[in-house]
């Protein structure tokens, strides 16, 4: 059974540029989540994609956009970066079903983005 | 809107010490709290699940309980070990928030020392 995989592992933006990050959810999995982490915080929740679609978004402003693919893969994309979104985005693979009652969650090693 | 909080926020404690990391939550409606370890500039282990009908979950070494009514959770660690150094997260899935998104704590960082 494969986890949940992220790419790339680290990423160097300047001020304006645009970023895509990209998650492989775990075997058997229908929901992606992804995170922010900012240095010496918890990570804050962005959105949630449940069979394709968007279920769910945190506060984050819509220059914060996803996409969830059939195989329940998942991109993240920023645009307009800004100094403040250089953290660790972590993306969570889980499955949701009235079968699985624990909806465990399942984290990927992140992707560390810099913005100069 | 729900807040998760974790006292303390690190912790030093010599080997082979038995320990307890709190975590508290505002909104007692949640459907699940789970446990996590991350080690510097890594993703999150998950450690513990508890449901909300649950009291206790255990692993190993490890021991987590959950008392709903009063919005707190306890991870107990027995018998702690230099590779037990890491930050510990605490988060919870709650019905107001809409979708099964994890609200955290800002995390508890704990040093054990050989």
């Amino acid at each position: 059974e494969t986890g949940v995989t992220q790419s790339p592992t680290h990423l160097i933006k300047t001020r304006g540029q645009q970023v895509t990050l990209r998650c492989s959810s775990q075997s058997g999995h229908n929901t992606v989540s992804w995170y922010q982490q900012a240095l010496g915080q918890g990570p804050q929740f962005i959105f949630q994609y449940y069979r394709e679609e968007e279920n769910g978004r945190g506060n984050f402003p819509p220059r914060f956009s996803g996409l969830q693919f059939p195989n329940y893969s998942s991109e993240l994309n920023v645009n307009a970066l800004e100094l403040d979104d250089s953290a660790l985005y972590l993306c969570a693979s889980s499955l949701v079903a009235t079968s699985n009652p624990n909806n465990e969650q399942f984290f990927g090693p992140g992707t560390r983005l810099t913005v100069l | 809107k729900q807040e998760v909080t974790q006292i303390p926020a690190a912790l030093s404690v010599p080997e082979g010490e038995n320990l307890v990391l709190n975590c508290s939550f505002t909104d007692s409606a949640i459907y699940n709290l789970q446990w996590f370890r991350q080690d510097p500039g890594k993703g999150l282990t998950s450690l513990l699940l508890i449901q909300s009908s649950q009291r206790e979950q255990t692993s190993g070494r490890l021991n987590a309980s959950l008392d709903k009514s009063s919005g707190r959770s306890t991870l107990y660690i027995a018998a702690s070990q230099p590779g037990d150094s890491a930050t510990y997260l605490c988060a919870v899935v709650y019905s107001g928030a809409g979708s099964y998104q994890l609200t955290f704590g800002k995390g508890t960082k704990l040093s054990v020392i050989p």
